[in-house]
C-alpha cells in the first residue's frame, strides 16, 4: 500500500534562516510527488512535482526538492525563509496508475520567526 | 480566468438536515475529487469522478453522495447520516493523465454543525 509520513508535524525556523521540511514515502511503482501549501482557511497550492525525470525539482518562491529512491524520500528545502512562508505543508503521493488519486501526508506546519 | 469554484465559503448545518456543497470547474478536467480536512489528518479522499456520470468511493464515503452530470460539475450532499461533518472540505480537478497528474484545489468551504 502506498504511504506518505511528514516526519515533522512543526517546524520552527528564523527568517532567513534555511527550511527543512522532510517527507518519506511507500510506493510500489514509481509514483509522481508533489508538495502542496495550504495558509490558513484557503486551498492548497502546488509547489513542486516530480515525476520520473529530473530528481531535483525546482518548484516556486523559491523552493526545491530532491526524490531519492535509495531512502524513499522527497525533502522539501528553501536556503532562506521569508515571513511569508509560514503556512502548513503537504506531501503527497500519486501511485502510478490509479487515476489521479493522491495521498497525502498529515502536514508540517511552519513557523517562521522575525 | 480558469480555476474552481467552491461555494458557500461558510455553510452551517442543524443536526438531521443534509446539506450540497457546490464545486464547479472550468478548466476542462476529466477527474474531480472531493476532500475531507481535519486538524492534525491531512486530506482525506471522500469521493473521486474519472469521467462524467461515473464516481468511486473514496476512503471515508460513508454518510456522503456526489453525482457528475457534467464534465464541469461535481456537488457534494453531506447526509444526515454522516454523525461528524464539521470540517473543511476541498474539491479538487485533474487531468488524471499520464504524468499530467497534479490537482488543482478550490477555496473550501467550512461546514460547521449548530
Amino acid at each position: 500500500a502506498q504511504s506518505v509520513t511528514q516526519l515533522d508535524s512543526h517546524v520552527s525556523v528564523s527568517e532567513g534562516t534555511p527550511v527543512l521540511l522532510r517527507c518519506n514515502y511507500s510506493s510500489s511503482y514509481s509514483p509522481s510527488l508533489f508538495w502542496y501549501v495550504q495558509h490558513p482557511n484557503k486551498g492548497l497550492q502546488l509547489l513542486l512535482k516530480y515525476t520520473s525525470a529530473a530528481t531535483l525539482v525546482k518548484g516556486i518562491n523559491g523552493f526545491e526538492a530532491e526524490f531519492k529512491k535509495s531512502e524513499t524520500s522527497f525533502h522539501l528545502t528553501k536556503p532562506s525563509a521569508h515571513m511569508s512562508d509560514a503556512a502548513e505543508y503537504f506531501c503527497v503521493v500519486s501511485p502510478y496508475n490509479q487515476g489521479g488519486k493522491l495521498i497525502f501526508g498529515q502536514g508540517t506546519e511552519l513557523s517562521v520567526k522575525p | 480566468d480558469g480555476g474552481i469554484t467552491q461555494s458557500p465559503k461558510y455553510l452551517f448545518r442543524k443536526e438531521g438536515q443534509n446539506v450540497t456543497l457546490s464545486c464547479e470547474q472550468n478548466l476542462n478536467h476529466d477527474a474531480m475529487y472531493w476532500y475531507r480536512q481535519d486538524p492534525g489528518q491531512g486530506l482525506r479522499l471522500i469521493y473521486y469522478s474519472q469521467i462524467v456520470n461515473d464516481f468511486q468511493k473514496g476512503d471515508i464515503a460513508e454518510g456522503y453522495s456526489v453525482s457528475r452530470e457534467k464534465k464541469e460539475s461535481f456537488p457534494l450532499t453531506v447526509t444526515s447520516a454522516q454523525k461528524n461533518p464539521t470540517a473543511f472540505y476541498l474539491c479538487a480537478s485533474s487531468i488524471a493523465r499520464g504524468d499530467r497528474n497534479e490537482a488543482f484545489f478550490g477555496q473550501g468551504t467550512r461546514l460547521t454543525v449548530v
